[in-house]
Parts: C-alpha cells; sequence; structure tokens
C-alpha cells in the first residue's frame, strides 16, 4: 500500500451540480478524516469516521455536504447544489487507532472548482 | 478563531543556514503539536511532533521546540537544504476524536 489516494484530483463543476469524491485510506487504518483547505489557509476539519462510524462533524459542514464510510474502508464525499464558495482543495486523511500518536497521513487531495 | 497562529507567510534561507519557522497557539487543551511539509500539487506531509509535556523533539535535521508558558513553538531545521523549500503547517492536537487544528502554514524558501 502505498499510501492514502483520492479520486478525481481535480473537478471542474458548473453551481448547483452535484458532485462526489472518493478517498483510499491505507488499508490498516481505521481512522478517516476530510478536511477543507482554501487559498492561503491550513487544511480546516470537516469530519472524522472510526470504522464505519461517523463521530464528528465540523460545523463547516452544511446540510448540503454528506460523507459516508459504508464498510469502513473506502469514503465518499458528496457535495449537493455546489456554490462557488466550495471551490477548494478537499483533503482525506488516515491513522490508526494503534500505537501512542495518531499521526495523520494525508493523500494528494480533490481539487474541486466551481464554475 | 484563529487557535494556531503562524504569523510569517513567508522564509527564504541560504542554503546550508538554519531555518525557523515560528507558531503561536492559544488553545491550552493541545496534547500534541505537529508540523506537516506540503509540496505544491500534494497533500501535506508529517514531518514531527512533539507532546505537551515536553519541550523538544529532535528527529535529523529537524527539532521542535515547545514553550507552554509562551504557547510558542518553533521548528528548527539545521541545515537547510533546497528539497526543503515547501510551506509548512504547524498543527495542535487537542485529542479526543484526533481532531487538528491547522494554522495558515509559512512558505520556506531554501536558497542554493
Amino acid at each position: 500500500d502505498t499510501g492514502v489516494s483520492q479520486d478525481p484530483r481535480h473537478k471542474i463543476t458548473k453551481r448547483g451540480q452535484n458532485v462526489t469524491f472518493r478517498c483510499d485510506p491505507i488499508s490498516e487504518h481505521n481512522r478517516l478524516y476530510w478536511y477543507r483547505q482554501t487559498l492561503g489557509q491550513g487544511p480546516e476539519f470537516l469530519t472524522y469516521f472510526q470504522n464505519e462510524a461517523q463521530l464528528e462533524k465540523s460545523r463547516l459542514l452544511s446540510d448540503r455536504f454528506s460523507a459516508e464510510r459504508p464498510k469502513g474502508s473506502f469514503s465518499t464525499l458528496e457535495i449537493q447544489r455546489t456554490e462557488q464558495g466550495d471551490s477548494a482543495m478537499y483533503l482525506c486523511a488516515s491513522s490508526s487507532s494503534s500505537g501512542d500518536t495518531d499521526t495523520q497521513y494525508f493523500g494528494p487531495g480533490t481539487r474541486l472548482t466551481v464554475l | 478563531d484563529q487557535q494556531v497562529k503562524q504569523n510569517s507567510p513567508s522564509l527564504s534561507v541560504q542554503e546550508g543556514r538554519i531555518s525557523i519557522l515560528n507558531c503561536d497557539y492559544t488553545n491550552s487543551m493541545f496534547d500534541y503539536f505537529l508540523w506537516y511539509k506540503k509540496y505544491p500539487a500534494e497533500g501535506p506531509t508529517f514531518l514531527i511532533s512533539i507532546s505537551s509535556i515536553k519541550d523538544k523533539n529532535e528527529d535529523g535535521r529537524f527539532t521542535v521546540f515547545l514553550n507552554k508558558s509562551a504557547k510558542h513553538l518553533s521548528l528548527h531545521i539545521v541545515p537547510s537544504q533546497p528539497g526543503d523549500s515547501a510551506v509548512y503547517f504547524c498543527a495542535g492536537d487537542s485529542g479526543g476524536y484526533q481532531k487538528v487544528t491547522f494554522g495558515t502554514g509559512t512558505k520556506l524558501q531554501v536558497i542554493p
């Protein structure tokens, strides 16, 4: 396993369309995170899964956003009725709950542009 | 509410010299602090961390110092190399669900 992968790497969509992103974590990692990063800012936490359970969601995650991790492996992040303000880099990270620390390993991100 | 602040958006250093990246935080609940490095078109890569009960952690050319009374940490890179040119993010981990709060980043340029 070479690390966290995300698909697609780039997505251009028109305002009002729905988009879905996929994240495949490191295979032995049970924790999965979604972040959003805009220009000049650090990654901002969106949501967190432990196995298939979504345990925390940021207030940044409006009701147009939904994330799933149905089998505790890959995860999807869907944005409905996209808005121009949704344009950002969406980052996925994974980590393992075993061990002393919980270092998160990031994927390359999906860059979303909403026209 | 910026819980983690990196007040220097950029830094230029000559190859071979020391790079010092600074970070301030306001959240006293952070258990760990982490530094991530990010190259263009890639996700952040974990670099080094420090527990809130320690004041120094060293890994090769990278050393992180923590001053809890000042709520300040710094990353030292010695000697700096051109391959170190990247954006460096400081982050705090408050435990619980391992939610990590990132700073805004400092772009380091190491000049050959």
